[in-house]
């Protein structure tokens, strides 16, 4: 069974600290792993997709790799700003098919200080 | 773009009312799904549907029911509201053939039961 750890569950950081958030998955047999944000008493919004055969997505200050081999995904976060602030979730979809389950991380709640 | 419209927002109960949570996609998605978010738990996955005419159930399906007769609406249904029911629920959608896998969520439905 698929497990996806997220750790620290919480981050505080300085305003302009380049920062990065793990995502470890135990089973790397995956269709591709999707990066989300939630702001409190909102929806997850999808910040990146990757492809299992791709190595990094990149949009604005956001970069998020990919290393099937070792069970891992980062997501780095360029110049943080307090406006980045929210829930971080990463999910893998399993191989089985691009129309399967997603199993999500339990996120990462960071918190970018003025 | 609606993107995923879930109704309502909010949402109050009596222990042992029904009610019925809507989702509707815009986006010709053949998958959809039903999470709960609950504090600690992360999200958890109560049913599920490839395509219409198609549901099955995911981690938590017990005192909830799901029927897919079109592409584009996947309502949830409460039988019997309980006080262990009360969670923000998700409604998401991914995979179109001529699209992509990416999954998109609705901004949720805060259900409490008392």
């Amino acid at each position: 069974k698929q497990e996806v750890t997220q750790i620290p569950a919480a981050l505080s950081v300085p305003e302009g600290e380049n920062l990065v958030l793990n995502c470890s998955f135990t089973d790397s047999a995956i269709y591709n792993l999707q990066w989300f944000r939630q702001d409190p008493g909102k929806g997850l919004t999808s910040l990146l997709l990757i492809q299992s055969s791709q190595r990094e997505q990149t949009s604005g200050r956001l970069n998020a790799s990919l290393d099937k081999s070792s069970g891992r995904s980062t997501l780095y976060i360029a110049a943080s700003q307090p406006g980045d602030s929210a829930t971080y979730l990463c999910a893998v979809r399993p191989l089985t098919g691009a129309n399967s389950k997603l199993t999500f991380g339990k996120g990462i709640t960071l918190s970018v200080r003025p | 773009n609606a993107g995923v419209t879930q109704t309502p927002k909010f949402q109050v109960l009596k222990t042992g009312q029904s009610m019925t949570l809507q989702c509707a996609q815009d986006m010709n998605h053949e998958y959809m799904s039903w999470y709960r978010q609950d504090p600690g738990m992360g999200l958890r996955l109560i049913h599920y549907s490839v395509g219409a005419g198609i549901t099955d159930q995911g981690e938590v399906p017990n005192g909830y029911n799901v029927s897919r007769s079109t592409t584009e609406d996947f309502p949830l249904r409460l039988l019997s509201a309980a006080p262990s029911q009360t969670s923000v629920y998700f409604c998401a959608s991914s995979y179109s053939f001529t699209g992509g896998t990416e999954a998109f969520f609705g901004q949720g439905t805060r259900l409490t039961v008392v």
